[in-house]
């Protein structure tokens, strides 16, 4: 079985400030790992994810996450955050053998003000 | 290019009735999963359907069920209504069942159970 833990549940910043997300998981295999991103009244959008290869992993948008398999966290981090990356994010995992489904943490609420 | 739709986007319903909701996944696309975000939660996944077959279930009991039609398209269904049913039903959709292939979401329907 796989869990993943945000332990954040809102992360209050300020434009242009860095922010980082936490995000651990918990699994008996290897995973694979996702971030995505949930802006109000909308479904979820793929930020970034990390299947094999670096373990740092950048998006188009200037997030990045880095995969820490002895930490068993994949952190998301952002060097300066703007008002319009105001939403919930949720960490995922799947197995990497079988089927595609996500296991998905509680979410964390990034709130960016002026 | 369309993306995954869902209908409707908002429902209401008393205790014991029973609900359908529908998603039409993104052109291309041949698997269907489906999630349960309760409020304040990640999403949960209830199943998956492929090749018109449920592939995978979550820890969600047999009031839930589903179909897929030979278009792709797939109809989520709930029997006998909880008050705890009501939540944000999600719809993702992606190219085949593999493990790492990126999940699309809908923007969802939400249920009210009263």
């Amino acid at each position: 079985a796989q869990s993943v833990t945000q332990l954040d549940s809102q992360v209050p910043v300020f434009e242009e400030a860095p922010v980082e997300l936490r995000c651990n998981y918990s699994s008996s295999v290897s995973v694979y790992l996702f971030w995505y991103v949930q802006y109000p009244n909308q479904g979820l959008q793929l930020l970034l994810k990390y299947l094999s290869g670096s373990t740092l992993v950048e998006s188009i948008n200037g997030f990045e996450a880095e995969f820490n398999k002895s930490q068993t966290s994949f952190h998301l981090r952002k060097p300066s955050v703007h008002i319009s990356d105001t939403a919930e994010y949720f960490c995922a995992v799947s197995p990497p053998s079988g089927y595609s489904t996500l296991t998905f943490g509680k979410g964390t609420m990034l709130l960016v003000s002026p | 290019d369309a993306g995954v739709t869902q209908s409707p986007t908002h429902l209401i319903k008393t205790r014991g009735q029973q609900v359908t909701l529908r998603c039409s996944p993104k052109s291309g696309h041949d698997t269907v999963s489906w999630y349960q975000q309760a409020l304040g939660q990640g999403p949960q996944f209830i199943f998956q359907y492929y090749e018109e077959e449920e592939r995978q279930r979550g820890n969600f009991p047999d009031r839930f069920s589903g179909h897929q039609f030979p278009n792709y398209s797939s109809e989520l269904n709930v029997n006998a209504l909880l008050l705890g049913d009501s939540a944000l039903y999600l719809c993702a959709s992606s190219w085949g069942r593999e493990s790492g292939e990126t999940q699309y979401f809908g923007p969802g329907t939400r249920l009210l159970v009263l």
